[in-house]
C-alpha cells in the first residue's frame, strides 16, 4: 500500500458543488502539505499542516480550506467550486526532523464543469 | 520571493546518452534542494535531496549537484534508457522563519528515444 494515499483519485462536478479531497498517510509525518499542479504552472502551495494545531495558509489558498484530523489525515475542501480550480490536486508529507524530503500521493484529478 | 527556473523545458535524447539537466534559483538562503520524478498522470517521486550544506547526492545512475552561490544545481544521467523518460521537477526549500516551503520548477520533460 502506498503510505500517502488520496482519495478519490479522479472527480467530476459542477460549478458550485462542495468537495472534498481526502489525504491520509503511514509515514509518522508531522508536516502534511496540499498542492495543486497546473499545466506550464508547476506546482503551488494551497496549505500546509506542521500538527493537528497548525495550520498555515500557503501561496494560493483563496477557494480552499483545510482540516487537519489527526495526524495522519489532511483534508482538502472547495466549499463552492469553480472551474478554474480544475487541476490535480497533490498531497504531501515530510519529517523535517529527519530530513526533509517530501513525499507525495498519487493526486487527485478534479474537473470541475 | 524564491523563483525556481528549469532549462531546457523538453529535452529528446538517444538510448545511451549522458545527459545534464538543469535547475536555476533566485535566493540562495535555502534549506535543501530536491529532484523529483513525475509520470505522466502519476504522483511525484523523490529521487535526490541534497541539504543546504552539501555538494552532490548520488543515486545509481544520477548524480545531483548544488552550487548555491550562484543558485544552481545538475542532475546528471548517465546511460539514459527508454525508462528514464519522465518530467523532471526541481524544488527549492526555502529557510525562512523555522520552517520551509518548497518553490517548484515547471520542469524538464525527458524522451529518450530507443
Amino acid at each position: 500500500d502506498a503510505d500517502v494515499t488520496q482519495t478519490p483519485r479522479n472527480r467530476i462536478t459542477k460549478t458550485g458543488k462542495r468537495i472534498m479531497l481526502e489525504c491520509s498517510q503511514t509515514k509518522g509525518h508531522d508536516r502534511m502539505y496540499w498542492y495543486r499542479q497546473d499545466p506550464g504552472l508547476g506546482l503551488r502551495l494551497i496549505y500546509y499542516s506542521f500538527d493537528v494545531k497548525d495550520i498555515n495558509k500557503g501561496e494560493i489558498s483563496d477557494g480552499y480550506s483545510v482540516s487537519r484530523q489527526a495526524q495522519a489525515k489532511f483534508s482538502l475542501s472547495l466549499e463552492s467550486a469553480i472551474p478554474n480550480q480544475t487541476a490535480l490536486y497533490f498531497c504531501a508529507t515530510s519529517d523535517p526532523s529527519v530530513s526533509g524530503e517530501l513525499f507525495f500521493g498519487e493526486g487527485s484529478r478534479l474537473t470541475v464543469l | 520571493k524564491q523563483e525556481v527556473t528549469q532549462i531546457p523545458a523538453a529535452l529528446s535524447v538517444p538510448e545511451g546518452e549522458n545527459l545534464v539537466l538543469n535547475c536555476s534559483f533566485t535566493d540562495s538562503a535555502i534549506y535543501n534542494l530536491q529532484w523529483f520524478r513525475q509520470d505522466p498522470g502519476k504522483g511525484l517521486t523523490s529521487l535526490l535531496l541534497i541539504q543546504s550544506s552539501q555538494r552532490e547526492q548520488t543515486s545509481g545512475r544520477l548524480n545531483a549537484s548544488l552550487d548555491k552561490s550562484s543558485g544552481r544545481s545538475t542532475l546528471y544521467i548517465a546511460a539514459s534508457q527508454p525508462g528514464d523518460s519522465a518530467t523532471y521537477l526541481c524544488a527549492v526549500g526555502g529557510s525562512g522563519a523555522g520552517s520551509y516551503q518548497l518553490t517548484f520548477g515547471k520542469g524538464t520533460k525527458l524522451s529518450v528515444i530507443p
